[in-house]
């Protein structure tokens, strides 16, 4: 079964500083991953998502990830964090068949001065 | 803007009063999905409707059913609200479910409290 895992449920950067969440997947075929956020009360909205069309992808709001396939990683970066991006983040696997969703834990994001 | 609309946003039922949350969408996705998010934890999918086709997950109670009368709107509805049941509750939308990757489109979401 397809499955995600991510290390750390809470993460504290300055702001300004580099913003790492990690995200391991574990999958017998080529995943499809996402990266979704969630702010406080709010719905999730899509940060970015890999279909095995690049292996860097660019999302919304300066965040990017890494598919490694060796590593079995796509962890998510920015390299400046501000104040905006204190929220949870959660990535994704898509499985069965491509009609569903199974999420990380989550990692809650916090940027301080 | 085309989106996905949850309402209320903000419920509250007592105990074992039946409540309906609903949802609607102007995407004209194929798929529409319900998931349950408890406090500080991930989303899980409850059901979703392919189309009309119902796809309720092995492990969501009975206490909790779905109604899809048109391609736009779905309801959540719980039969007798028990104070586990508090949660947000997430509804999404995605275009097609069959193969391929489907990114998923989320309402703000519906609190629901049980008292």
């Amino acid at each position: 079964a397809q499955s995600v895992t991510q290390l750390g449920s809470h993460v504290s950067v300055s702001e300004g500083a580099l913003v790492l969440l990690r995200c391991n997947y574990s999958s017998s075929v080529p995943p499809y991953l996402f990266w979704y956020v969630q702010y406080p009360n709010q719905g999730l909205q899509l940060l970015l998502k890999y279909t095995s069309a690049a292996t860097l992808v660019k999302g919304i709001n300066g965040f990017e990830a890494e598919f490694k396939k060796s590593e079995t990683s796509f962890h998510l970066t920015k390299p400046s964090a501000h104040m905006s991006d204190a929220a949870e983040y959660f990535c994704a696997v898509l499985t069965g068949g491509g009609n569903k969703l199974t999420f990380g834990t989550g990692t809650q994001l916090k940027v301080e001065l | 803007d085309a989106m996905v609309i949850q309402n209320p946003r903000y419920q509250v039922t007592q105990f074992g009063k039946p409540v309906t949350l609903s949802c609607s969408q102007t995407l004209n996705h194929n798929v529409m999905y319900w998931y349950q998010q408890k406090s500080s934890q991930a989303p899980k999918l409850l059901f979703h409707y392919y189309d009309k086709d119902f796809n309720n997950e092995a492990d969501t109670p009975d206490n909790f059913q779905s109604r899809r009368p048109n391609t736009s709107f779905c309801f959540l509805d719980i039969r007798s609200p028990g104070l586990g049941d508090a949660a947000m509750y997430l509804c999404a939308t995605s275009r097609d479910g069959q193969g391929g990757y489907n990114e998923q489109f989320f309402g703000p979401g519906t609190r629901l409290t049980v008292l």
